[in-house]
């Protein structure tokens, strides 16, 4: 069975772009959450999707969004880029969303803004 | 209240010790303690996970250590291989799929 693949797996912007991550769960996987990882904030819970409803979201500007599809897969954009955005950009899928469920990351985008 | 502690920021431990990192929480609310181990390059990756019911579990060479009056929980790695050697994450969950992560631990295990 396939992981969670994310693409694109490195991308370089400069500030004021903005930028369109996607990410394809596990099959019959019908959550997906998205996490920022930097080395001075640590991994910071972006949003959850689960049915292609928006069911979490952590405390990150408007300038971050997301989207599900019908088929589970994921994008996350982020407009109006600023240097602080360089991160590592984590998804990850379960099966449902809940209590005890186990959550499969990606590799994750490593997004640099210059 | 939304935080989770996690000491030391690195470790070095020979191999076969016992590699211990500590996570300390003040939100009650939370109600599911997941680890995850990282390797550079890659997505962390689940180890094992506790309940607030259990004191303990033990999954092969993993166990978590759950102390719920004292808020508190740590991850024992038993004869820790240089395999081991990676960044290690406490996690503790409020909703959903939507977890609170600690700083991080630097894990070495020299051979």
């Amino acid at each position: 069975k396939a992981g969670v693949t994310q693409t694109p797996r490195y991308l370089i912007k400069t500030r004021g772009q903005q930028v369109t991550l996607s990410c394809s769960p596990i099959s019959g996987h019908r959550s997906v959450s998205w996490y920022q990882q930097t080395p001075g904030q640590g991994l910071q819970f972006l949003f959850e999707y689960f049915s292609e409803t928006q069911r979490n979201k952590g405390n990150f500007p408007g300038r971050f969004s997301g989207r599900q599809f019908s088929n589970s897969r994921s994008e996350m954009n982020v407009s109006t880029l600023e240097l602080g955005d360089s991160a590592l950009y984590l998804c990850a899928s379960s099966l449902e969303s809940g209590y005890n469920e186990k959550l499969f990351f990606g590799s994750g985008t490593q997004l640099s803004v210059l | 209240q939304q935080q989770v502690k996690q000491s030391p920021q690195s470790l070095i431990v020979q191999k076969g010790g016992i590699s211990i990192i500590n996570c300390a929480y003040e939100n009650t609310a939370f109600d599911y303690f997941p680890w995850y181990q990282q390797f550079p390059g890659k997505g962390p990756a689940l180890l094992i996970a506790i309940r607030p019911d259990v004191s303990e579990k033990k999954e092969g060479r993993f166990t978590i250590s759950f102390n719920k009056s004292a808020k508190q929980f740590s991850l024992h790695i038993m004869d820790s291989q240089p395999g081991d050697s990676a960044t290690y994450f406490c996690a503790a969950r409020i909703s959903g799929n939507k977890l609170v992560f600690g700083a991080g631990t630097i894990l070495r295990v020299k051979s």
